[in-house]
């Protein structure tokens, strides 16, 4: 069974900073996505950015990067010009290629903005 | 832009109880799912249906579950006689694409 870690249960960066949150996983399968996502106060589920396993390039959606190492099973989130609404849970999540794509969730990271 | 819509927001039941969660998915999607999260801790997944039946289900998703989609728009999950611990926020999702998108989820309350 795939596992998903965080190491980081809080985190903190001022308003227009880089914060990087970690991840790694745990996996034997070598096609597989990672995702991070968000939730804010409102407890809604938003999804951030995908990586697909196979795929080198990190990839990048505006402010939001990854930084994916497949061999050491890592997968960072970068939130660059950190702003007040980043304000979140982060969550990274694990996606099998295989059976019926159902996310395996990480614990969680708690990313508060200091203005 | 279509999204995953769940009613109510928040539910309060007695224990025993049965309650009925209901989704609606983004209309083309085909993969169905429902996740946990109990306060604080991490989203746990539940169960995953596609073409009209349940594809995996979680330790998690005992006889006291269950799930259908009564009219092929909405999806609902069936708890059938709630305990204490089934307190917690319920989401549904629907995949399409590589990507799933989550409702705004439930507040299950258990009193």
């Amino acid at each position: 069974a795939q596992t998903v870690t965080q190491s980081q249960p809080e985190m903190s960066v001022q308003e227009a900073e880089t914060v990087t949150l970690s991840c790694t996983y745990d996996t034997s399968e070598s096609d597989y996505y990672l995702f991070w996502y968000k939730q804010p106060p409102s407890r809604q589920m938003i999804l951030v950015i995908r990586q697909e396993a196979y795929k080198q390039q990190n990839a990048t959606e505006n402010r939001f990067s990854v930084n994916f190492q497949k061999a050491a099973k890592s997968f960072s989130l970068k939130i660059s010009d950190s702003q007040l609404g980043d304000a979140a849970m982060y969550f990274c999540a694990y996606e099998s290629n295989f059976g019926n794509e159902k996310l395996t969730f990480g614990t969680g990271t708690r990313l508060t903005i200091i203005p | 832009e279509p999204e995953v819509t769940q009613t109510p927001s928040h539910q309060v039941t007695q224990m025993g109880q049965e309650v009925i969660l209901r989704c609606v998915p983004i209309s083309n999607h085909l993969y169905f799912y429902w996740y946990r999260q109990i306060l604080g801790q991490k989203v746990e997944f539940l169960v995953s249906f596609y073409n009209n039946e349940i594809s995996e289900k979680s330790e998690i998703f005992d006889d006291q579950f269950s799930v259908e989609r009564p009219d092929g728009s909405n999806f609902t999950l069936k708890i059938r006689s709630t305990k204490l611990e089934d307190s917690a926020m319920y989401f549904c999702a629907s995949r399409s694409g590589g990507k799933a998108f989550f409702g705004q989820g439930t507040r299950l309350t258990v009193v």
